[in-house]
C-alpha cells in the first residue's frame, strides 16, 4: 500500500447511471489530484486540488465533478458518461510546495458500457 | 502545451544485462523530473527524481541521467531482474506546476 487508497478498485456502470469514486490519503499532504490513464495515451491531468481548495481544472467534461471536503479525502462523481471515458482513474498526493513527487493509489478501472 | 515524450514504446532485456530507457522533454525552463514505474493492477510507483541543477543521481540499482542541452532524460537500472518488467513513466515539471508525464515504456525482462 502506498498510502493513497481509492475505492472502488473496479466500476462498471451505465450511460446514464451516476456514481462517484473515492480516493483518501494519511500521509499528512496537503494537495490531490485525479489522473486519467488510457490505453496508449500519457497520464492526464484532470483536477488539482491544494488546501481543499480547486486550482486547476483541466478543461475537463462537466460530467466530471471532484470534491475535496478534507485535506484527506478526493472524490469524482460521475454522470451520464460516455463509453470513451472508460479508463484508469487515478488519485495522487502530495506536499504541494515539496519539489518531491506524488503518491500515487492503485487507481479505479472504470468500464462505462 | 509542451509536453514529455518517450522514444520507444517497449524494450526488451536479458535477465542481468542493463536497461536504459529514454525520455525526451521539450520544455526548456522544466526544472524537476521524475521517474515512475508502473506494474500491472497498480498505480505509479516513485523510483527516482532529478533537480535541474544536477545531471546524475543514483540509486539503489538506478541511475537517473539529465542531459539539459538536448532536453534528455534516461533511466539506467542495472542487472536487470524479472521484477523489474512494467512500465516506465517520466514526467517534468516547472516550479510548483503539476507534473506532465511522457507516453510510458514497457520493460519486458526475458528470464
Amino acid at each position: 500500500e502506498t498510502g493513497v487508497t481509492q475505492t472502488p478498485r473496479h466500476l462498471v456502470m451505465g450511460m446514464t447511471n451516476k456514481k462517484s469514486l473515492k480516493c483518501e490519503q494519511h500521509l499528512g499532504h496537503n494537495a490531490m489530484y485525479w489522473y486519467k490513464q488510457s490505453a496508449k495515451k500519457p497520464l492526464e491531468l484532470m483536477f488539482v486540488y491544494s488546501l481543499e481548495e480547486r486550482v486547476e481544472n483541466n478543461s475537463v467534461p462537466s460530467r466530471f465533478s471532484p470534491e475535496c471536503p478534507n485535506s484527506s479525502h478526493l472524490f469524482l462523481h460521475l454522470h451520464t458518461l460516455q463509453p470513451e471515458d472508460s479508463a484508469l482513474y487515478l488519485c495522487a498526493s502530495s506536499h504541494q510546495r515539496s519539489l518531491v513527487g506524488y503518491t500515487f493509489g492503485s487507481g479505479t478501472r472504470l468500464t462505462v458500457v | 502545451g509542451e509536453s514529455v515524450g518517450l522514444h520507444l514504446p517497449t524494450l526488451s532485456v536479458q535477465e542481468g544485462d542493463n536497461s536504459i530507457i529514454n525520455c525526451a522533454y521539450s520544455n526548456s525552463a522544466s526544472d524537476y523530473f521524475i521517474w515512475y514505474k508502473q506494474e500491472s493492477g497498480k498505480g505509479p510507483q516513485f523510483i527516482i527524481d532529478i533537480r535541474s541543477n544536477m545531471d546524475k543521481r543514483q540509486g539503489q540499482r538506478v541511475t537517473v541521467l539529465l542531459n539539459k542541452t538536448v532536453k534528455h532524460l534516461s533511466l539506467q537500472i542495472a542487472a536487470t531482474q524479472p521484477g523489474d518488467s512494467a512500465v516506465y513513466f517520466c514526467a517534468e515539471s516547472e516550479g510548483n506546476t503539476p507534473l506532465v508525464f511522457g507516453k510510458g515504456t514497457r520493460l519486458s525482462v526475458i528470464a
